[in-house]
């Protein structure tokens, strides 16, 4: 079954934690994202990765880090930098060309800080 | 900068009527445009993606139209259901193209959707 699966579904942070998201998938897709969802509100683009070993900076970097070192794993770490962290974070991926670029997303992770 | 905007923010309508969902978008050079839905709590499913060449584009009970020149799209859905009540989002890739692969998208605010029974 191909997709695209993050965890935990649930996550608590107390003051001064860094928290890792996972995001795996199995489509064999080049590109991942990360995103922040607020209530109410669009997607926040926070990191993406366009090969291994890559990735840059989106929108709203500040306070957190990720890796690529396997194309089908692109964790998030929320780290204590990160002043406002409870959000509703989703991972997803895109094949390569950039004309036909569908992104594909996880369930997603709800973060909240006690 | 690309600024996507989705107006209303909620819409409510008895099930059977036709829905018409707006997203306006600021740069009208884009690429593609895509529309996603998500439920309470969810990930976002993707509906369509409609090309910059292609006005129109059709999946079962849902049209997505294309106006390039005004900064529009409109995703039709037709004879509407309860299990269509979701929030629908749209949202258009990021100028110039990333180099290697993928691309950045902008995201609407989205429209919340209840269809009544």
């Amino acid at each position: 079954d191909g997709g695209i699966t993050q965890s935990p579904k649930y996550l608590f942070r107390k003051e001064g934690q860094n928290v890792t998201l996972s995001c795996e998938q199995n489509l064999n897709h080049d590109a991942m994202y990360w995103y922040r969802q607020d209530p109410g509100q669009g997607l926040r683009l926070i990191y993406y990765s366009q090969i291994v070993n890559d990735f840059q900076k989106g929108d709203i970097a500040e306070g957190y880090s990720v890796s690529r070192e396997k194309k089908e794993s692109f964790p998030l770490t929320v780290t204590s930098a990160q002043k406002n962290p409870t959000a509703f974070y989703l991972c997803a991926s895109s094949m390569g060309s950039w004309s036909e670029n569908r992104q594909f997303f996880g369930p997603g992770t709800r973060l909240t800080v006690l | 900068k690309q600024e996507v905007t989705q107006i209303p923010a909620a819409l409510s309508v008895p099930e059977g009527e036709n829905l018409v969902l707006n997203c306006s978008f600021t740069d009208s050079a884009i690429y593609n445009l895509q529309w996603f839905r998500q439920d309470p709590g969810k990930g976002l499913t993707s509906l369509l993606l409609i090309q910059s060449s292609q006005r129109e584009q059709t999946s079962g009970r849902l049209n997505a139209s294309l106006d390039k020149s005004s900064g529009r799209s409109t995703l039709y859905i037709a004879a509407s259901q309860p299990g269509d009540s979701a929030t629908y989002l749209c949202a258009v890739p990021s100028r110039p193209p990333l180099k290697a692969a993928g691309n950045k998208l902008t995201f609407g605010g989205g429209t919340r959707v209840l269809v009544k029974p």
